[in-house]
């Protein structure tokens, strides 16, 4: 595609509930990135993907976060047991290969009650 | 210790006038890259300028230029002749050592352009 494109843009769930958010990086790009913004603040490193592989995930703040990129384009970040401190917005960004500039999405705003 | 640290919260500036983004950096490894990004109100990070530790030159990108001071560890962003369009949040990054793919990131600056 033209850009990164995250989905869902929103997502408000309950404490406790599972969630997914989807990135689709741009066409060719194949190193993904995953981030976390929290409010006020800057972003905080996630995960890296090199291909289909997680070349870096010492940014997922415990085992209740996951993410996969099964065939080197989408990728997913998976929530378990969604807790309130999980709201904030997650950002995906991909490039050419790394380390390059990073092109980012929009962002999945997640909203945890 | 903060690793990138932008002292300025906010910032108010006329249309037209050149604004100076503040932005300082901690770190021991001599191989390291400075970015700077622009997140308006839709929250999609822009890419606006990079420079590398080994650069001899400062960046410049169109109305962009990195003022870089590498004995005192800063890399100001210098917006000149501001336009309305330029209100956003601003963030400094930093990517350190050689195969590293993480960027470390500044609290941001949001800056607002006057008519």
């Amino acid at each position: 595609g033209a850009g990164v494109s995250q989905t869902p843009s929103n997502k408000v769930t309950e404490k406790g509930k599972y969630v997914e958010l989807r990135c689709d990086p741009i066409s060719g790009h194949t190193a993904l990135y995953w981030y976390r913004q929290s409010l006020g603040q800057g972003p905080e490193f996630l995960i890296y993907f090199q291909g289909t592989g997680a070349a870096d995930d010492s940014g997922l703040p415990n085992d209740r976060f996951f993410a996969v990129r099964p065939e080197g384009s989408v990728s997913t970040l998976k929530i378990q047991r969604t807790e309130r401190g999980d709201s904030a917005v997650y950002l995906c960004a991909s490039s050419l290969e790394a380390p390059n500039v990073l092109t980012f999405g929009a962002g999945s705003r997640l909203t945890v009650l | 210790a903060q690793k990138i640290t932008q002292t300025q919260p906010g910032m108010f500036v006329q249309e037209k006038e050149a604004v100076t983004l503040d932005c300082t950096y901690d770190t021991s490894d001599p191989s390291y890259g400075l970015f700077w990004y622009k997140q308006p109100s839709s929250g999609e990070m822009i890419f606006l300028i990079y420079q590398g530790s080994y650069d001899q030159q400062n960046a410049t990108e169109g109305r962009y230029s990195l003022n870089f001071q590498k004995a005192r560890k800063s890399a100001n962003l210098v917006i000149s002749a501001s336009q309305l369009g330029d209100s956003a949040m601003y963030f400094c990054a930093m990517r350190e050592g050689e195969g590293n793919y993480q960027l470390i990131w500044g609290a941001g600056t949001k800056l607002i352009i006057k008519p």
